[in-house]
C-alpha cells in the first residue's frame, strides 16, 4: 500500500482556535479517506476525495486534496470539545483495504 | 443490526492459547474488513472478504492468524498459540460492496489482552 503520513502527531488548542492536520504521500494516491476516532471508540468515516484539488466542507470541517493528489488537510474552525479525537487519513492499501496513517490527536480545553 | 457488532469486547487470554474474535456486520454488507490498531498508531490491514471468500488476506502477520466467513454475514478471526506481541485492538469494518469508493464502517472493536 501507499503509505501516509500525518503531521502533527498531537495537537492541544483552547476551545475556539482553529485546527489543521496534514496528511502527505510520496506518490499519487486515487482517493483519501478521512476518519474521526473519539477516545475509547471506533474510527467513523467523516469524508472522502477523489479529485485534484477538490476541497470539500461540513459546517467547520474543511477538506481538501492537494493538486498533485498527494497530500490532504482537514482545517476546523473555532474548535469545540466536542472535536476532541484522533483524526486519521487513509489511502488505497492493499487491494479494496485502506492504508492508515498513525493519526493526529487533538485536544480541546474549554 | 444498526451497526457492525463485536464481541466479545475484552478478551484476556493466557500467552499460547488459541481465541476467536466475532464480527457481525451491517445486514446487506457484502465487503468485510479486519483491521488491527495498536496504542498511538492507525489501524492496520488484516484481511478483507467479499462474501465468503478471502478477496486478500496479505495483512495477516504470520500464519497463527486466520479468518473465516462461511455464511457470508458472520466472520471469524482465529489466532492461535497467541503471543504478547498480539495484544491490541481487532477491528472489524463493513462496506455495502468492494471497492477504493467506499466508506467502511467500523465496529468499536476487540481489545485482546495476552498475558
Amino acid at each position: 500500500g501507499q503509505q501516509v503520513m500525518q503531521i502533527p502527531q498531537y495537537q492541544h488548542v483552547q476551545e475556539g482556535e482553529d485546527f489543521t492536520t496534514y496528511c502527505n504521500s510520496s506518490t499519487t494516491l486515487s482517493n483519501i479517506q478521512w476518519y474521526k476516532q473519539r477516545p475509547g471508540g471506533h474510527p467513523v468515516f467523516l469524508i472522502q476525495l477523489v479529485k485534484s484539488g477538490e476541497v470539500k466542507k461540513q459546517k467547520r470541517l474543511t477538506f481538501q486534496f492537494g493538486e498533485a493528489k498527494k497530500n490532504s488537510s482537514l482545517h476546523i474552525t473555532a474548535t469545540q470539545t466536542t472535536d476532541v479525537g484522533t483524526y486519521f487519513c487513509a489511502g488505497p492499501g492493499s487491494g479494496y483495504a485502506l492504508n492508515f496513517g498513525k493519526g493526529t490527536s487533538l485536544l480541546v480545553t474549554p | 443490526g444498526a451497526g457492525v457488532s463485536q464481541t466479545p469486547s475484552n478478551k484476556v487470554t493466557e500467552k499460547g492459547k488459541y481465541v476467536e474474535l466475532r464480527c457481525d456486520p451491517i445486514s446487506g454488507h457484502t465487503a468485510l474488513y479486519w483491521y488491527r490498531q495498536s496504542l498511538g498508531q492507525g489501524p492496520e490491514f488484516l484481511i478483507y472478504f467479499q462474501g465468503t471468500g478471502a478477496a486478500d488476506d496479505s495483512g495477516l502477520p504470520n500464519d497463527r492468524f486466520f479468518a473465516v466467513r462461511p455464511e457470508g454475514s458472520v466472520s471469524t478471526l482465529k489466532i492461535q498459540r497467541t503471543e504478547r506481541g498480539d495484544s491490541a485492538v481487532y477491528l472489524c469494518a463493513s462496506s455495502a460492496q468492494l471497492g477504493q469508493n467506499t466508506e467502511a464502517f467500523f465496529g468499536q472493536g476487540t481489545r485482546l489482552t495476552v498475558v
